[in-house]
């Protein structure tokens, strides 16, 4: 089953308005999570590394104010696209991976969110 | 320079036969994990085999299997028997250094989108 739980997994909203997106780990505590983006026919790009009860580490390029991050539990991260644009519209999908485990398992991947703006 | 290369953007196999779809990776850290996944047009993205640096095995999972070339820096997946269900996005990532814990995001290829006829 599911190890990682991504919410909505569709969107469809207006210009301006903000959309959050949440993250969950199922069977264990996420120190760690990280949000990717993804074009349509591209590959996923690394948006933020999110770390729980600190800030989250945004790659170049990446606005902090117009993608927040909060990972407020060792369980949930959300990603909230503030006043977003069609520009921002992508597919979203964030990852974590259990620190406990060994260092060949791979990162499991919630099912991600298509964002659509008007 | 990419990290990550895949260089073939599209794929075509018979049903039933064997295809290897190729990745070149860049580094110089001695340890690094190099992970396969798969992407179906639903957009989830789907572990499928790992291998360590270190391993001096190439790795195998049911009908995938790693060519895995240390000196040449590949990584070449092979998966055997197609069939119809395997027609998705292929990418191959790389985790860099030391990442036991929570660290250690994926870089990704660019994808190689496989496409098997009946």
């Amino acid at each position: 089953g599911a190890v990682v739980s991504q919410h909505p997994s569709w969107v469809i909203c207006k210009s301006g308005t903000s959309v959050k997106i949440e993250c969950r780990s199922l069977d264990f505590q996420a120190t760690t999570m990280f949000w990717y983006r993804q074009f349509p026919k591209q590959s996923l790009m690394l948006m933020a590394t999110s770390n729980e009860g600190s800030k989250a580490t945004y790659e170049q390029g990446v606005e902090k104010d117009k993608f927040l991050i909060n990972h407020a539990s060792l369980t949930l991260s959300t990603l909230t696209v503030t006043s977003a644009h069609p520009e921002d519209s992508s597919f979203y999908i964030c990852s974590a991976r259990d620190p406990t485990w060994y260092s060949n398992q791979p990162q499991h991947f919630g099912d991600g969110t298509r964002l659509s703006i008007l | 320079a990419q990290k990550i290369t895949q260089t073939q953007p599209g794929m075509f196999v018979q049903e039933k036969e064997a295809v290897t779809l190729d990745c070149t990776y860049d580094t110089s850290d001695q340890s690094y994990g190099l992970f396969w996944y798969k992407q179906p047009s639903s957009g989830e993205m789907i572990f499928l085999i790992y291998q360590g640096s270190y391993d001096e095995q190439n790795a195998t999972e049911g009908r995938y299997s790693l060519n895995f070339q240390k000196a040449r820096k590949s990584a070449n997946l092979v998966i055997s028997a197609s069939q119809l269900g395997d027609s998705a996005m292929y990418f191959c990532a790389m985790r860099e250094g030391n990442y036991g814990g929570s660290q250690g995001n994926l870089i990704f290829g660019k994808g190689t989108k496989l496409s098997v006829k009946p």
